[in-house]
């Protein structure tokens, strides 16, 4: 069953603790995507990776980082640098370089208090 | 850099009416456009995509126009059904870079 998975659903933290939220794929798709959605919202760009080992900042990388060490795998850690954790986080994987189309993982849902 | 805005933030329609949605973008270079739905507490769905060399492209009940010229698409969507009923995001690719801009969304309402 090919798809993108995110783990966990929903996820709680206390602020100032830093949180990995995972991010896996099993289409073989070279690039993947992780943006944040916020109530009313639309998606902005956190981060992205066309090729294993390298990545790029989106629009609001700052308080995020990431890793690319698998092509199945970009899991995102946010710090206790970032000012407003709470939001829902949704990973996104795309075919290669000829392909435009982005498909997106289930989200989870960062609760920081 | 691209900035794509998406008009109306809301929309209610009864069932079997048709249902348009539309988006502007500015950077005139841009090649394609995805439309996705997303169901509350779910991902986005990618439900129908245009290149810029395509006027006009359908896929059963759902349909996409591009305006290049006026650097406007738009979504349609005829007979509509209650299963309808989602938030729906219009992106255009940034020139040079393989990610999407998204507009802030659509919230369709269809009542029985």
């Amino acid at each position: 069953d090919g798809g993108i998975t995110q783990s966990p659903k929903y996820l709680f933290r206390k602020e100032g603790q830093n949180v990995t939220l995972s991010c896996e794929q099993n289409l073989n798709h070279d690039a993947m995507y992780w943006y944040r959605q916020d109530p009313g919202q639309g998606l902005r760009l956190i981060y992205y990776s066309q090729i294993v080992n390298d990545f790029q900042k989106g629009d609001i990388a700052e308080g995020y980082s990431v890793s690319r060490e698998k092509k199945e795998s970009f899991p995102l850690t946010v710090t206790s640098a970032q000012k407003n954790p709470t939001a829902f986080y949704l990973c996104a994987s795309r075919p290669g370089h000829l392909s435009y189309e982005q498909y997106f993982g289930p989200g989870t849902r960062l609760t920081v208090t | 850099g691209e900035n794509v805005e998406q008009h109306p933030s809301t929309l209610s329609v009864q069932e079997g009416d048709s249902a348009v949605i539309k988006c502007t973008y500015s950077d005139s270079a841009s090649n394609y456009f995805p439309w996705y739905k997303q169901e509350l507490g779910k991902g986005p769905q990618l439900i129908i995509d245009i290149r810029s060399n395509v006027g006009e492209k359908k896929d059963q009940r759902i349909a996409v126009t591009l305006n290049k010229t006026a650097k406007h698409f738009s979504l349609h969507i005829t007979e509509t059904q209650p299963e309808d009923s989602a938030v729906y995001f219009c992106a255009a690719k940034d020139t040079g870079f393989q990610k999407l801009v998204f507009g802030t969304g659509t919230r369709l309402l269809v009542s029985p």
